[in-house]
């Protein structure tokens, strides 16, 4: 089935250790993102690829990195300099070069111990 | 600066009865609208979309409305079933940018 599968689907993590939350789509899709959920915030952007090899950031990109390297592939590293890092993490991608409907992962929940 | 709003962060409805979401935006070069359903734990489903061109967009139970002049759209889902509990975002676009969503409502649909 086409999806999008996120991995690992919960995570605990010490305080100053980076994270790797993976994301991959078998939709043929080439714009690719990475949202934070927060209780009562909605979805904020984090980072976003609209094609291999090249990503732009989001609104709320501080402490957070990415990698464009294939088509299927989008990574995100929580890095120790993010600060308050618990959340609900979301990728989507798009099979437009804008955003159109975003296909959603299942969401990767961090949780900083 | 939220340029998409949904006002009230929860709705509850009796079973069978009309459910009505409210959306506000601030942005008129907005241009592209969709909302959203959320269960907990997972990751949003794309519900129904509606273009600026249009006012009114219908999917089932589902039915989009937007009011240009107002910047307001708003969904309604009729007749509202136990299922139909789950968060629900408002998201928007202009010129297939990227999408800004709302906050979410946290709907209940009561027996």
């Amino acid at each position: 089935d086409g999806g999008i599968t996120q991995s690992p689907k919960y995570l605990f993590r010490k305080e100053g250790q980076n994270v790797t939350l993976s994301c991959e789509q078998n939709l043929n899709h080439d714009a690719m993102y990475w949202y934070r959920q927060d209780p009562g915030q909605g979805l904020r952007l984090i980072y976003y690829s609209q094609i291999v090899n090249d990503f732009q950031k989001g609104d709320i990109a501080e402490g957070y990195s990415v990698s464009r390297e294939k088509k299927e592939s989008f990574p995100l590293t929580v890095t120790s300099a993010q600060k308050n890092p618990t959340a609900f993490y979301l990728c989507a991608s798009s099979g437009l070069a804008g955003a159109g409907e975003l296909f959603f992962g299942e969401g990767s929940r961090l949780t900083v111990l | 600066d939220q340029q998409v709003k949904q006002n009230s962060p929860s709705l509850s409805v009796q079973e069978g009865r009309i459910s009505i979401l409210n959306c506000d935006y601030t942005n008129s070069m907005f241009d592209y609208f969709l909302w959203y359903k959320k269960y907990p734990a997972e990751g949003p489903t794309f519900l129904i979309s509606i273009s600026s061109i249009k006012d009114k967009n219908e999917d089932g139970r589902f039915t989009v409305f937007l009011n240009k002049s107002a910047k307001h759209l708003s969904l309604h889902i009729v007749p509202s079933q136990p299922g139909d509990s789950a968060v629900y975002f408002c998201a928007a676009s202009a010129n297939w940018g990227k999408l800004q969503f709302g906050a979410g409502t946290q709907v209940v649909v009561t027996p």
